[in-house]
């Protein structure tokens, strides 16, 4: 039990699909997250929330919209993605000002 | 352009000797380092930081080696054993930022 929970753990959508991805935290932490992961890829940060306020998008399509209605809890909400999108998408998150980053186990997707 | 680099995808060492994962970055305005571990269809788990105005840091098996200058950093794991096979992250936080940039990751695999 690592403290940051995401569900699904795997999806499978096709390209006129709407979707979530789910994260909660249970550790107490101010600052969410999300990664994600392509093949052979490092990490990319997509989105960071500090507060509740998205403080980073790092240059995301819109075809990806975060949602953080709380300190705990963390959506990814997705519609006509491309089979380029498919990807593992991980949550994170750390106390206000740590380095530390908590991951969840993170979504794999994939995109038909 | 990639700021945290791992030039070797994988490294192979028989247990009980030392493994060292490299690292290498560009930006000198990282404050803090860290090192993931990943094991197949989990989140990375945080292992061990150091922090800029440091050049090393030891928690029991694992060090972290910092060298400004050269703009490297190393992860010295002694004695290795199998529990440690994995993918191996390095990470860098941007002074003053709430996120964390990526390498590409070494995968390590630790032969009886």
């Amino acid at each position: 039990e690592t403290g940051v929970t995401q569900t699904p753990r795997h999806l499978v959508m096709g390209m006129t699909n709407k979707k979530s991805l789910k994260c909660e935290q249970h550790l107490g932490h101010n600052a969410m997250y999300w990664y994600k992961q392509s093949a052979k890829k490092p990490l990319e940060l997509m989105f960071v929330y500090s507060l509740e306020e998205r403080v980073e998008n790092n240059s995301v399509p819109s075809r990806f919209s975060p949602e953080c209605p709380n300190s705990s809890h963390l959506f990814l909400h997705l519609h006509t993605l491309q089979p380029e999108d498919s990807a593992l998408y991980l949550c994170a998150s750390s106390p206000l000002l740590d380095e530390k980053l908590f991951f969840g186990s993170g979504t794999q997707l994939s995109v038909l | 352009d990639q700021q945290v680099k791992q030039n070797s995808p994988s490294l192979s060492v028989q247990e009980g000797r030392i493994s060292i994962l490299n690292c290498d970055y560009t930006n000198s305005m990282f404050d803090y380092f860290l090192w993931y571990k990943k094991y197949p269809a989990e989140g990375p788990t945080f292992l061990i930081s150091i922090s800029s105005i440091k050049d090393k840091n030891e928690d029991g098996r694992f060090t972290v080696f910092l060298n400004k200058s050269a703009k490297h950093l190393s992860l010295h794991i002694v004695p290795s054993q199998p529990g440690d096979s994995a993918v191996y992250f390095c990470a860098a936080r941007l002074g003053g930022a709430q996120k964390l940039v990526f390498g590409q990751g070494t995968r390590l695999t630790i032969n009886p």
